[in-house]
């Protein structure tokens, strides 16, 4: 069964500009959860969503959005980047959405903003 | 918010000895998942623990859930190379919210 796959892995943006990255869970797989990596801040949640529909939603800011499609493919969306915005972001599936499942992440996408 | 502090940040071993990192929440969980990530990968789902008290061994691996639920630890027996890495906690604290909120990882590296 293949994994989570992430798209693309390396992205370079300016300030101001907005990107979306796209994520594609293992198959069969319902829920997708959005996690930002960084040094000082560790692994941090972002949202998560389960047949369409965002269940949670961690403590970033309005410019981070994401939805997910009847496939269970999922896309996140940061609009006016910030240098700060950069780091590694990781797409996580699991079979259903509920903290007592596992999760399985994706090789992530590393973004730079400068 | 829930918290979730995990100790020590970094650990320098040498090869063959043993590694403990420890893992405390600021609430009650309902349960903890272990994690590893190797450099310049992505975090790898080790095992989860759902009972008060719990002990599972992986192998040289022995993960603990303590008897209040608010803490949790693993031991690695007999460091390999192989075991280097960064371990992270994320723990559940129930009530509905299904987010994991994870520690910050403990780095184990290894000299042989």
């Amino acid at each position: 069964k293949a994994g989570v796959t992430q798209t693309p892995r390396y992205l370079i943006k300016t300030r101001g500009q907005q990107v979306t990255l796209s994520c594609s869970p293992i198959s069969g797989h319902r829920s997708v959860s959005w996690y930002q990596q960084t040094p000082g801040q560790g692994l941090q949640f972002l949202f998560e969503y389960f047949s369409e529909t965002q269940r949670n939603k961690g403590n970033f800011p309005g410019r981070f959005s994401g939805r997910q499609f009847s496939n269970s493919r999922s896309e996140m969306n940061v609009s006016t980047l910030e240098l700060g915005d950069s780091a590694l972001y990781l797409c996580a599936s699991r079979i259903l959405a509920g903290a007592a499942y596992e999760q399985y992440f994706g090789p992530g996408t590393r973004l730079t903003v400068t | 918010g829930q918290q979730v502090m995990q100790i020590p940040q970094y650990q320098h071993v040498q090869e063959g000895e043993d590694f403990t990192t420890y893992c405390n929440s600021s609430t009650t969980l309902s349960n903890i998942q272990w994690y590893k990530q190797r450099p310049g990968g992505h975090p790898v789902f080790l095992i989860q623990l759902v009972k008060s008290g719990e002990v599972k061994k992986q192998k040289r691996l022995t993960f603990q859930f303590g008897e209040a639920k608010k803490n949790s630890s693993l031991h690695i027996t007999a460091t390999q190379t192989t075991d280097v890495g960064t371990y992270f906690c994320a723990g559940n604290s129930g009530g509905g919210a299904d987010g994991l909120t994870f520690g910050k990882g403990t780095h184990l590296i290894i000299q042989p």
